[in-house]
């Protein structure tokens, strides 16, 4: 994988229920993987940094977890609220230059009341 | 949170014509801030990487004459698109770095960008 790569494009849940989605990118020279909350006209918000294999980190009703080896990690939101719709971003490090972040295309999220 | 300023938030030009768009870090001094780029359906795609005190260096496609980046101070980096053409045409964000906190990058609200 050459490029930060996030599925699905978009989805839609209902209220209350539970979901996923994945980012996958570059195992090869991996420093670290970010993932951020970007509602419309606002500024993306860091959501997580994580840089080891295996990391599982949380806030709220969201989590996420990382994979290293095999270049892929997993954002979950337990019990979705509307307050959640919003595009999730995850962006890779290469440990390159001055921190440069890789971006993939995001998970437009709505949540459906 | 650091918060980062980004104005303004739309602008409409003519074709031809220049514009400046400023990033601003309101609470905290950025050594470095970032500027990307992104077309419709598209990812963020970084443009350049603005150190104070010292030239951008910019991505490979992306042309130096037509994007003029100052930062001239610990909180201003200020990206210019001159000579406008409708293909300029895009959503323009900023981010920077905040040397105290290890990984992390802060976003402004975005710009967008219409050349007519």
């Amino acid at each position: 994988i050459l490029n930060v790569e996030q599925s699905p494009q978009s989805l839609h849940v209902q209220e209350g229920d539970s979901t996923n989605f994945t980012c996958s990118f570059p195992s090869s020279n991996f420093y670290a993987l970010h993932w951020y909350r970007w509602e419309t006209a606002k500024s993306p918000e860091a959501l997580f940094v994580m840089t080891l294999n295996g990391d599982e980190k949380k806030k709220g009703r969201i989590s996420a977890t990382l994979n290293t080896k095999e270049g892929y990690s997993y954002l979950y939101i337990k019990g979705s609220q509307p307050e959640d719709s919003a595009t999730y971003l995850c962006a890779s490090y290469s440990g390159a230059g001055s921190y440069q972040l890789t971006f993939g295309k995001g998970t437009k999220l709505s949540v459906i009341p | 949170g650091a918060v980062v300023s980004q104005h303004p938030s739309r602008v409409i030009c003519k074709s031809g014509t220049s514009v400046k768009i400023e990033c601003r870090s309101l609470d905290f001094q950025a050594t470095t801030m970032f500027w990307y780029r992104q077309f419709p359906k598209q990812s963020l795609m970084l443009m350049a990487t603005s150190n104070e005190g010292s030239k951008a260096t910019y991505e490979q496609g992306v042309e130096k004459d037509k994007f003029l980046i100052n930062h001239a101070s610990l909180t201003l980096s200020t990206l210019t698109v001159t000579s406008a053409h409708p293909e300029d045409s895009s959503f323009y964000i900023c981010s920077a770095r905040d040397p105290q906190v290890s990984y992390e990058q802060y976003f402004g609200p975005g710009t967008r960008l219409t050349v007519t």
